[in-house]
């Protein structure tokens, strides 16, 4: 079964660089979230979308954006990145309960970013 | 406010034994969903299982099975006959708001278990 595509898989930035992950969920799945996991940490909520709009907010920082596009993929805009920015950032999608879906949460394999 | 509790930061065993990973959550709603995610040395999140907060049957699923208790908020994790593939982390997670698109997961901090041969 397809599952979340994030890319790239591994990203190495330097301080104040900007970075973009991408995220494409499952197909048919209209939601995606992302989340910050730092070293040894538990996943960190960042921010939702559901059908291209902001769902919910949780703690991400202002120097980060992002959005869903009408083909449903998201991407994570970092600016002015900081060395605590390094960490795995996942993406998740899942199909939503006015959709007829059950909001599970589907994690892509991540994304390791790494700021020197 | 909502909040997951593992008690459990490491845990190791012995091949072939039983272990039970305990979760506590705290809600004020009373629609809600719990889940747990293994998240293995190569660091993807792999989803387990997923509780609605009306349905309070047990579920077994092979050597896996998990106990959901309302009574005293507890969605714990026994993996029977361990194996040395089982060694991960697993998080425990909630999720409020059950009917509105795009809720964030609340994790607990995730409990390391190690099997060893």
């Amino acid at each position: 079964a397809a599952g979340v595509i994030q890319s790239p898989r591994h990203l190495i930035k330097e301080k104040r660089e900007t970075a973009t992950l991408k995220c494409y969920p499952i197909p048919r799945h209209d939601t995606v979230y992302w989340y910050q996991q730092g070293p040894g940490q538990d996943p960190q909520f960042l921010i939702s979308f559901y059908e291209k709009m902001q769902s919910d907010k949780g703690s991400i920082p202002d120097r980060f954006s992002a959005q869903q596009f009408s083909d449903y993929h998201s991407e994570l805009n970092m600016s002015s990145l900081e060395l605590g920015d390094s960490a795995l950032y996942f993406c998740a999608s899942s199909l939503g309960v006015h959709t007829g879906g059950e909001e599970t949460q589907y994690f892509g394999p991540g994304t390791r970013l790494l700021v020197l | 406010a909502q909040k997951v509790t593992q008690a459990q930061t490491e845990i190791s065993v012995v091949e072939k034994e039983d272990v039970t990973l305990d979760c506590v959550y705290e809600t004020r709603d009373t629609t809600y969903y719990l889940f747990w995610y293994k998240q293995p040395p190569s660091g993807e999140l792999v989803f387990l299982i997923r509780r609605n907060s009306f349905d309070e049957q047990n579920e077994i699923s092979g050597r896996y099975s998990w106990n959901f208790q309302k009574s005293t908020s507890s969605f714990n994790f026994t993996i029977t006959a361990s194996q040395v593939v089982d060694s991960a982390v697993y998080f425990c997670a909630l999720s409020e708001a059950a009917n509105q698109a795009g809720t964030a997961l609340i994790f607990g901090k995730g409990t390391t278990l190690s099997v060893s041969s």
